[in-house]
């Protein structure tokens, strides 16, 4: 139990287009869902979190303009990189949780975005 | 604003050997603390989570401990493998936020 899908696994792009990664709970219902961005040999880093019908929430730092998401079911996340460049090039993982507040998250595979 | 450090950061062991892998934190007020393994280009694989309320978890060759007092956690591998190679992270999920923080993981490889 408690698999999440991400997909695409990976995705090539030209700079200036804008790419969508999906992030689906498979088999529970995710009310909250988190989005992290990994750089070469870096640590995992939380982008901004969303619960399901709410706006998502943003860390520090990072432009909500540029890194859409979209929360609209219990299992689906969507995080669009709008105008994409090449310094957004990372690995992202979507992590999804049944439970509004504290409890154990459960990863998706990651998505290697290369952005040319 | 918690701070999770590892140490090492990298790690090469022959075969066979028992290794520790530390992990430390700044803030006490803690949910719990897990600890991942990556492989290269890919997602992570949950390990071990231990609830504040805990001092340890077991799994097959895996011990994690957590002193919470102390801000320290660390993940003994018993028995290592070349198959036990990869990043291993450890994160914690802060009670006042529930977001997890990782560390910056400690590259293990185990030579045959």
């Amino acid at each position: 139990g408690a698999v999440v899908s991400q997909h695409p696994s990976r995705v090539i792009c030209k700079s200036g287009t804008s790419v969508k990664i999906e992030c689906r709970s498979l088999d529970f219902q995710a009310t909250t869902m988190f989005w992290y961005r990994q750089f070469p040999k870096q640590s995992l880093m939380l982008m901004a979190t969303s619960n399901e019908g709410s706006k998502a929430t943003y860390e520090q730092g990072v432009e909500k303009d540029k890194f859409l998401i979209n929360h609209a079911s219990l299992t689906l996340s969507t995080l669009t990189v709008t105008s994409a460049h090449p310094e957004d090039s990372s690995f992202y993982i979507c992590s999804a949780s049944a439970r509004l507040a504290l409890g154990p998250q459960y990863f998706g595979p990651g998505t290697r975005l290369t952005v040319l | 604003k918690q701070e999770v450090t590892q140490i090492p950061a990298a790690l090469s062991v022959p075969e066979g050997e028992n290794l520790v892998l530390n992990c430390s934190f700044t803030d006490s007020a803690i949910y719990n603390l897990q600890w991942f393994r990556q492989d290269p280009g890919k997602g992570l694989t949950s390990l071990l989570l231990i609830q504040s309320s805990q001092r340890e978890q077991t799994s097959g060759r895996l011990n994690a401990s957590l002193d919470k007092s102390s801000g320290r956690s660390t993940l003994y591998i018993a028995a290592s493998q070349p198959g036990d190679s990869a990043t291993y992270l450890c994160a914690v999920e802060s009670s006042n936020t529930g977001k997890l923080i990782f560390g910056q993981g400690t590259t293990l490889q185990v030579k045959p």
